[in-house]
């Protein structure tokens, strides 16, 4: 069975630039959570999408933002870009709220790189 | 996001000795708390997990240990492996849609 799967693998952009991150989850996972994690630091909570809900957001700015597709597949985008978004987005999902078990299984994240 | 250390607290460990990696957690509402292990270059990976109605859950050669009066979590590695070589985040859950909130991490170092 294919795990949590994120596209791209890598990307470099310039300051004041958009991106768009891709993430498809584990099949029959309905839940899609994005971390930030910058280098040496812990995983930052973005976004938490369940059945093409936003469910809860971490304490980062506007320009940060996502959506749930049908298939449950999510984009994380990012506006105006800054020097300091430099950092590994990782995507996990999970079984939906209320099943027998919702554990995050994670991506292998996506590194951007801001210039 | 919220700031943490750049710093990682790191266990060094001699290879077949048993690792004890510690974690408190602040909210005592947390009903589920969850091992990652994450090497260089990856996405974290699942160890194990435990509720709170549980105080010690067993998997293949790691066991995880809850005590929920000093809100202190403990993941134990038995006969600790060079692949066992990785950043261990700790992380709980309130329950409902609140986040999960992981822990700053600890880095373990396996020595041959």
């Amino acid at each position: 069975e294919a795990g949590v799967t994120q596209s791209p693998t890598h990307l470099i952009k310039t300051r004041g630039q958009q991106v768009t991150l891709r993430c498809s989850p584990i099949s029959g996972h309905t839940s899609v959570y994005w971390y930030q994690q910058a280098l040496g630091l812990g995983l930052q909570f973005l976004l938490w999408y369940d059945e093409g809900e936003e469910r809860n957001r971490g304490n980062f700015p506007p320009r940060f933002s996502g959506r749930q597709f049908p298939n449950y597949s999510s984009e994380l985008n990012v506006n105006a870009l800054e020097l300091e978004d430099s950092a590994l987005y990782l995507c996990a999902s999970s079984l939906a709220l209320g099943a027998s078990t919702d554990t995050q299984y994670f991506g292998p994240g996506t590194r951007l790189t801001v210039l | 996001g919220e700031s943490v250390g750049l710093h990682l607290p790191t266990l060094s460990v001699q290879e077949g000795d048993n690792s004890i990696i510690n974690c408190a957690y602040s909210n005592s509402a947390s009903d589920y708390f969850i091992w990652y292990k994450q090497e260089s270059g990856k996405g974290p990976q699942f160890i194990i997990d435990i509720r709170s109605n549980m105080d010690k859950r067993q998997g293949q050669r790691v066991t995880v240990l809850l005590n929920k009066t000093v809100k202190h979590l403990s993941l134990q590695i038995a006969a600790t492996q060079p692949g066992d070589s990785a950043v261990y985040f700790c992380a709980e859950r309130a329950g409902g849609y609140q986040k999960v909130t992981f822990g700053t991490g600890t880095k373990l170092q396996v020595i041959p």
